[in-house]
């Protein structure tokens, strides 16, 4: 069972390049996210979707989009890389909405992004 | 701004002692769940909890929800390196009218020294 997949593993970008990270889960959750991870700063919601063609803002929102044409994919796009967006970047997904505790969240094992 | 503070930010102590790891808020929470996260995983649940008070204990590992469900702490009893990882906290809390009402802690990075 490979859960939650996220790829490349690392990538290095120049400022004004765009990309996609890759998400993608076998676990038939509907819920799923993106976060990104920054020292002493836990983790911080970018996007998330409750379900295929539904997506909504997180709490850092500026400077990606996503979009979930199937319950499996979540992609997310940076469309110019700026040296702000060097993080490292995990897609989890969850059965209901995370919080609850019967449906908590499942972690990729991330993408270390550096724009420079 | 940070909903919830961890504390201590980094923790390293030797094979056998005791520690904890506190996680504040000034805002109440519905749940709070903590995670463990090793070198270039994603981060793993430990357990969650959901009534102010509760005390749950998974093997060497005690979690405690404060009375007011706003607070946190996770105890280990005699640290292994294995315990070595970054520790985060994150609370369920429906205080506003967007989508995003879970948030996590900004971690604890304990390492064990055998």
């Amino acid at each position: 069972n490979a859960g939650v997949t996220q790829t490349p593993k690392f990538r290095i970008l120049k400022i004004g390049q765009s990309m996609t990270l890759q998400c993608a889960q076998d676990m038939n959750h509907n819920y799923m996210y993106w976060y990104r991870q920054d020292p002493g700063m836990g983790l911080k919601l970018i996007y998330y979707s409750v379900g295929a063609g539904i997506t909504d803002k997180g709490e850092v929102p500026n400077g990606y989009n996503v979009s979930r044409s199937t319950t499996e994919d979540f992609p997310l796009r940076l469309e110019l890389a700026a040296p702000s967006q060097t993080s490292v970047y995990f897609c989890a997904s969850s059965y209901g909405r995370t919080g609850n505790g019967n449906s908590p969240l499942h972690f990729g094992n991330g993408t270390r992004l550096t724009v420079t | 701004t940070q909903l919830l503070e961890q504390s201590p930010q980094f923790l390293s102590i030797q094979e056998g002692e005791n520690l904890t790891v506190y996680c504040n808020s000034s805002s109440v929470f519905s749940s709070l769940q903590w995670y463990r996260q090793e070198p270039g995983e994603g981060p793993v649940l430990l357990v969650t909890v959901v009534t102010g008070g509760e005390v749950k204990k998974l093997k060497r590992l005690t979690f405690q929800f404060g009375d007011a469900r706003k607070d946190s702490s996770l105890h280990i009893t005699a640290a292994q390196p294995g315990d070595t990882g970054l520790y985060l906290c994150a609370g369920f809390s429906p205080i506003t009218n967007t989508g995003n009402q879970f948030y996590f802690g900004t971690g604890t990075s304990l390492t064990v020294i055998p």
